[in-house]
């Protein structure tokens, strides 16, 4: 199993550009979700899905939108990126056995800068 | 609402000293788990261990163990004889059962083992 795979690992865009950050995991876990990492704050969840065809938001969610048309992919798209969307992004899956209490798997990480 | 409180933001130890990095959280859920991830300097997360509220037995792994307090809301770490590869930022986590999909993290303390 490859896990939970993100791409890029690396990205540089302008202030107003869109792209979408992949993830996709092959453990067919129900559970997905999006947190993003900023020095002194820990993670925060930005979005979550529960299984395909449903998301919902978490935390810091603005800004951001999310799909899940299948239980692997769950895409992070920034729809006009802005300088405090700067940040590491994780993404993780669970299963949803024991209520969803399980650890999550969480994928390596994209660098995003936004200038 | 949950929240996770890690107060150490930076330790910094010399190699072969003990070391306890403090965790405490908040939830009004009778059922929760805690876990502890480690992030090393590449980036990645690392799950170190995951305990639930019912089970307040502590636990040792090697140079690791925990400490889980319900009558403080506390889940300590101790690294026993630390070592220079223990460097990196460790996170306290925290999952509800009405809020299984994701994690509340804490704001994660930075562990710098000097030789």
């Amino acid at each position: 199993n490859a896990g939970v795979t993100q791409t890029p690992k690396f990205q540089v865009l302008k202030t107003g550009q869109s792209m979408t950050l992949q993830c996709a995991q092959d453990m067919n876990h129900e559970y997905m979700s999006w947190y993003r990492q900023d020095p002194g704050m820990g993670l925060r969840l930005i979005h979550y899905s529960v299984g395909a065809g449903i998301t919902d938001q978490g935390e810091v969610p603005n800004g951001y939108n999310v799909s899940r048309s299948t239980t692997e992919d769950f895409p992070l798209r920034l729809l006009s990126a802005a300088p405090s969307q700067t940040s590491v992004y994780f993404c993780a899956s669970s299963p949803r056995r024991a209520g969803g209490l399980d650890e999550q798997f969480f994928g390596p990480g994209t660098r995003l800068t936004v200038l | 609402a949950q929240k996770v409180t890690q107060a150490q933001t930076e330790i910094s130890v010399v190699e072969k000293e003990d070391v306890t990095l403090d965790c405490v959280y908040e939830t009004r859920d009778t059922t929760y788990y805690l876990f502890w991830y480690k992030q090393p300097p590449s980036g990645e997360l690392v799950f170190l261990i995951r305990r639930n509220s019912f089970d307040e037995q502590n636990e040792i792994s090697g140079r690791y163990s925990w400490n889980f307090q319900k009558s403080t809301s506390s889940f300590n770490f101790t690294i026993t004889a630390s070592q220079v590869v223990d460097s990196a930022v460790y996170f306290c986590a925290l999952k509800t059962s009405g809020s299984a999909r994701q994690l509340t993290f804490g704001s994660g303390t930075q562990l710098t083992v000097l030789p």
